[in-house]
């Protein structure tokens, strides 16, 4: 079957990195997907990945590994406004969009 | 305005009711899609459209009922409205030419309750 695994939650404190893991299981692969949504809030798009390696976008970097089924989104400096859920979604040969069920960041002072 | 917007934000119906949740986009994009948000659940896909008059199933459509007539329209319908389809609801576009190949861009989501 096709799998977005992602943590529940995390916390972090403010200046500090933090790492959101995501490991997916699709039939075929076209690209992976970081959303950000804060409570309440519509999800917005962070990145799009569909080669091996790291995309750096000011603070938020994301990386791909293609053969090990695994993504990660990196926060650098974090600040109190990067408190929300980030989802990670999955294309799958049909280009359909396989969604994680959200990984809750919690950053403290 | 230009974007995404959904309408009602928020909305309580009784079981049994019919139920319809609007999306309206300026951008003239060509992809459309309703999802549906619970806790502890990924988004899931409801229907898509890839054109006006072009409507296709996601991952949960049984009970809801799609159109689009015109490329900046895509309603939602509940025919007969259950207590599982309490949910947020978010309507979603997309100016790639290919399916979910480019940015999501999101409403702001109905809040849907179902007595």
């Amino acid at each position: 079957g096709q799998n977005i695994d992602q943590p529940t939650e995390m916390t972090a404190t403010e200046g500090a990195i933090v790492q959101i893991n995501c490991t997916y299981q699709t039939s075929g692969f076209n690209g992976l997907f970081w959303y950000q949504q804060h409570a309440g809030e519509a999800p917005t798009f962070l990145s799009y990945n569909v080669l091996d390696g790291l995309e750096e976008k000011g603070r938020f970097s994301s990386f791909l590994s293609r053969s090990k089924g695994y993504s990660y989104l990196l926060l650098k400096e974090l600040q109190m406004k990067d408190s929300a859920s980030y989802l990670c979604a999955g294309a799958d040969s049909n280009y359909q969009l396989i969604w994680g069920a959200g990984t809750k960041l919690i950053i403290k002072p | 305005d230009a974007g995404i917007t959904q309408s009602p934000r928020y909305k309580i119906t009784e079981t049994g009711r019919q139920v319809t949740l609007m999306c309206h986009q300026t951008w003239s994009h060509s992809y459309m899609f309703w999802y549906r948000q619970d806790l502890g659940h990924g988004l899931r896909l409801i229907y898509y459209s890839a054109a006006a008059d072009i409507t296709d199933k996601g991952e949960v459509p049984d009970g809801y009922v799609v159109s689009r007539s015109k490329t900046e329209n895509f309603p939602l319908t509940l025919e007969s409205a259950t207590r599982s389809q309490t949910s947020v609801y978010f309507c979603a576009s997309s100016g790639a030419t290919d399916l979910n190949t480019g940015e999501l861009f999101f409403g702001e989501g109905s809040r849907l309750t179902v007595l």
